[in-house]
């Protein structure tokens, strides 16, 4: 059973446009919902993460919004550029979990010159 | 600053044969997760450890075992190996009570054939 979802499940968005990927979570509570950026052959990377007492986070050109009573959060990449085409995943950690982190199945961002 | 390094970095296994894998935390990091990824997946919390012992496990068979060090770092062994095992698998660290920002290493290539 898939607790967090996450669409699309690939983009493709031109150089200095803005890159808008979702996730969506079912009837758990979570309380910590990090973004993760993974380029090939690498491990995932943390870009952002958010707390569900906050309804939006921004550090550089990357954004978070937090829709805790929809249940939904979503990254919002902007002036994307090419160097930002990767696989990214969003990831929810259960309450009490101490460490156990749900990730969606990630979505493969191209960013075209 | 090293961050979490893991070896080997590719592997080849025929089914029915065991696997050690092996993973060194982040400078300063005292608790190792293990993440499972099948190809275009995200990945998938197999157990953590903490202070020596496993504290969280996720839904994986007891063919997959682990073990930490003294010195923090950590073993994962799977027994049995079938060929669904084939994946990339994930060593993750963080602090002693944090539980948060998670350093993911690049990952074992395991191919089961």
């Amino acid at each position: 059973q898939q607790q967090v979802k996450q669409s699309p499940q690939s983009l493709i968005v031109q150089k200095g446009g803005i890159s808008i990927i979702n996730c969506a979570y079912e009837n758990t509570a979570f309380d910590y919902f990090p973004w993760y950026q993974q380029f090939p052959g690498k491990g995932p990377a943390l870009l952002i993460a958010i707390r569900p007492d906050v309804s939006e986070k921004k550090e550089g050109r990357f954004t978070i919004s937090f829709n805790k009573s929809a249940k939904q959060f979503s990254l919002h990449i902007m002036d994307s550029q090419p160097g930002d085409s990767a696989t990214y995943f969003c990831a929810a950690r259960r309450v009490g979990s101490q460490g156990n982190l749900i990730f969606g199945k990630g979505t493969k961002l191209s960013v075209k010159p | 600053d090293a961050g979490v390094t893991q070896s080997p970095t590719h592997l080849i296994k025929t089914r029915g044969q065991q696997v050690t894998l092996r993973c060194s935390p982040k400078s300063g990091h005292d608790t190792v997760s293990w993440y499972q990824q099948a190809l275009g997946q995200g990945p998938q919390f197999i157990f953590q450890y903490y202070e020596e012992e496993e504290r969280q496990r996720g839904n994986f068979p007891d063919r997959f075992s682990g073990h930490q060090f003294p010195n923090y770092s950590s073993e994962l062994n799977v027994n049995a190996l079938l060929l669904g095992d084939s994946a990339l698998y994930l060593c993750a660290s963080t602090p002693t009570g944090a539980n948060y920002g998670y350093t993911f290493g690049s990952g074992t290539r395991l191919t089961v054939v």
